[in-house]
């Protein structure tokens, strides 16, 4: 199985463009999350699904906008690039039925300048 | 807001054990402990968790206090690569209880040292 996996692994942007970053899960879970983590931090909660069709605002929502596809698919968009978004983003899911674990992607870095 | 307090940073010589603690002093009686690190830039990783029994598993043993207001997670012969930040976090199950997200607080860096 391939787990979570995200695209781009790296990306720079100019402020002011927009991107997309995708995220999809091969393990048929329930719920998916958007991280952030800056240099020396700890990871913070942009949004989360805890279901197909639903989205809910985490710590840090503000300059974010997220899109569940479908069961499989998560993905975060950036409308308009900030040097502030400069981070590295994770992507993980979780199967909600039972008591499991989360499975985490191996991360976008990204740098605007 | 983390529910948990670890401190910032650990060292532990290699083949040693490694015993990282952590203080959950609100913890509410459905919350389970769960036990994640992340390797230099990796993603996160599962490691372990638990309830109220102490539990083991192939990559460590969380030893949880009778109050349920604090746990040690023992890496019984720590390796080089074994150096990462462990996080503790505390969380209501099942997931979808409410729609609590998995919260991460700024975990412990451990060293482990030749």
């Amino acid at each position: 199985n391939a787990g979570v996996t995200q695209t781009p692994k790296f990306q720079v942007l100019k402020t002011g463009q927009s991107m997309t970053l995708q995220c999809a899960q091969d393990m048929n879970h329930n719920s998916m999350y958007w991280y952030r983590q800056d240099p020396g931090m700890g990871l913070r909660l942009i949004y989360y699904s805890a279901s197909e069709g639903t989205t809910d605002k985490g710590e840090v929502p503000n300059g974010y906008n997220v899109s569940r596809l479908n069961k499989r698919e998560f993905s975060l968009r950036l409308e308009s690039a900030a040097p502030s978004q400069t981070s590295v983003y994770f992507c993980a899911s979780i199967r909600t039925e039972r008591n499991t674990e989360a499975f985490f992607g191996q991360g976008t870095r990204l740098t605007v300048v | 807001d983390a529910k948990t307090t670890q401190p910032p940073s650990m060292d532990c010589a290699e083949g040693r054990a490694a015993n990282l603690p952590c203080n959950h002093s609100t913890i509410s009686g459905n919350e389970y402990v769960y036990w994640y690190r992340q390797i230099h830039s990796q993603g996160p990783q599962y490691i372990i968790h638990g309830l109220k029994n102490n539990e083991t598993n192939e990559m460590a043993s969380l030893i949880i206090t009778e109050d349920r207001k604090s746990s040690t997670l023992i890496l019984p012969h720590a390796t080089l690569r074994d150096t990462a930040v462990y996080y503790c976090i505390v969380r209501v199950l099942p997931y979808n209880s409410g729609n609590t997200p998995l919260v991460f607080g700024k975990g412990t860096r451990l060293s482990v040292i030749a």
